[in-house]
């Protein structure tokens, strides 16, 4: 089943933060974050295997919440080159790789 | 390193043709693979995916097939395409534990 995100559209400016929000009605097994520019392919982030997992990637991080089965996505300090859309991906437990997205949230930053 | 080749990039088919879009993996072994569509400004559709040679699950039920007749091969397929296959077709790849997904440049296909 797909995953929820939140919000749709987001728009900054420079140096503003940002929380994008993704959700499952499943248990999951990992949560991915990818990127996607205009006209061109989704870009992989980070991936969040274990429950309270925290990653950071520059001034992108997220968190894991295994029990409410949500990954929550945090731009600090955005910058031009982080608008595109966000989409999150969900593999379910088990030996399931049916990796299904979210709809994707608009990330807009303005100078 | 690993890469992933997709072809062509763009494509005009009309109503009613075949297709057959192909997508190859270079340096790893057994991935996963996978066939998303995405609709202009929309989401990521999955359409197939496949954990080995000639294991392929089916998403969405329609007149597009896959087939994986090698390990590192993922071929997209349709008999006769309809109009509404018109979009933006990506593959992918990921490890066999589901460590992130790693996407080719993308086909984008117009049926006219």
């Amino acid at each position: 089943q797909q995953p929820v995100q939140s919000p749709q559209a987001v728009i900054l400016r420079e140096g503003e933060d940002a929380v994008i929000n993704c959700s499952s009605s499943k248990a999951l097994y990992s949560v991915h974050w990818y990127r996607q520019k205009h006209g061109e392919a989704p870009v992989f982030l980070m991936i969040l295997l274990k429950g309270g997992e925290q990653k950071g990637h520059d001034k992108i991080s997220a968190s894991f919440n295994e029990k409410k089965q949500q990954s929550s996505l945090y731009l600090t300090a955005s910058q031009l080159s982080y608008s595109g859309t966000y989409f999150c991906g969900t593999l379910p437990g088990g030996s399931n790789y049916k990796l299904t997205f979210g709809k994707g949230t608009l990330l807009t930053v303005n100078p | 390193s690993q890469t992933i080749h997709q072809w062509p990039a763009t494509l005009v088919q009309p109503v009613g043709s075949p297709l057959s879009l192909e997508c190859t993996v270079e340096g790893t072994s057994n991935p996963n693979l996978y066939w998303y569509r995405q609709a202009a400004g929309r989401g990521l559709q999955l359409l197939f995916y496949s954990v080995g040679i000639g294991q392929i699950s089916s998403e969405v039920p329609q007149n597009l097939s896959a087939s994986r007749p090698q390990d590192r091969q993922f071929i997209l397929s349709s008999k006769k395409l309809l109009l509404s296959d018109s979009g933006f077709y990506l593959c992918a790849w990921s490890y066999r534990g589901g460590q992130g997904a790693f996407f080719g440049q993308g086909t984008r296909l117009t049926v006219v």
